[in-house]
């Protein structure tokens, strides 16, 4: 039973390109929540998702940030026009309970973005 | 607002002793708290869920106790070991019906030989 997969573990853009960073959740999970890690900061939610649906993004950042949760597939967090302070280790989590709230959560092992 | 706040930031402590970190939060109305394991680099590993209904859940040489109407939670680590150097997160969901977490920013742990 794999955990909550995430790709790329390590990923280096240039100024201005574009990130995407993937989320498989843990099979038989329809929650998916997305995490930023700022250097030496805690983490913070980002955006709350189901399949096909946002619930909550107030944690995004209002532009340049997407996220989504097609009906096949894993989970996308999209990041254009990347800019250095967007350096940091994004995690996704996982839980399968219709609420949430009372399930564990589950963490993939994170993606290091690096803008150089 | 919810705020979850943990102490000591770091700790570094000779292996073998028996280690408390402490996690506290402004709003009781909580549904569980979660501790996790951070390794440098790595993602987080799920240690213990309380619920609120719980005051302790245990699992190896570790331990976890819930004081929801002082806004507490302490972890104990039984017997430390130089492999339990990590940085120790608690989180709490929001009040709204999902698992949105609010963690704290950590404690750091050094368990030397």
């Amino acid at each position: 039973n794999a955990g909550v997969m995430q790709n790329p573990r390590h990923l280096v853009r240039r100024r201005g390109q574009e990130a995407r960073l993937r989320c498989s959740p843990m099979k038989g999970h329809s929650h998916v929540y997305w995490y930023r890690q700022l250097p030496e900061e805690g983490l913070k939610f980002m955006v709350y998702l189901q399949k096909e649906n946002i619930i909550d993004e107030s944690g995004m950042p209002k532009e340049r940030f997407s996220a989504e949760f097609p009906k096949e597939g894993p989970s996308i967090l999209r990041i254009q026009q990347v800019v250095r302070g967007d350096s940091a280790a994004y995690f996704c989590a996982s839980t399968g309970d219709r609420d949430g709230r009372n399930t564990e959560a589950f963490f993939g092992q994170g993606t290091r973005l690096t803008v150089v | 607002k919810q705020e979850v706040t943990q102490i000591p930031a770091a700790l570094s402590v000779p292996e073998g002793e028996n280690l408390v970190l402490n996690c506290s939060f402004t709003d009781s109305a909580i549904y569980n708290l979660q501790w996790f394991r951070q390794d440098p680099g790595k993602g987080l590993t799920s240690l213990l869920l309380i619920q609120s209904s719980q005051r302790e859940q245990t699992s190896g040489r570790l331990n976890a106790s819930l004081d929801k109407s002082s806004g507490r939670s302490t972890l104990y680590i039984a017997a430390s070991q130089p492999g339990d150097s990590a940085t120790y997160l608690c989180a709490v969901p929001v009040s709204g019906g999902y698992n949105k977490l609010i963690f704290g920013a950590g404690t750091r742990l050094a368990v030397h030989p």
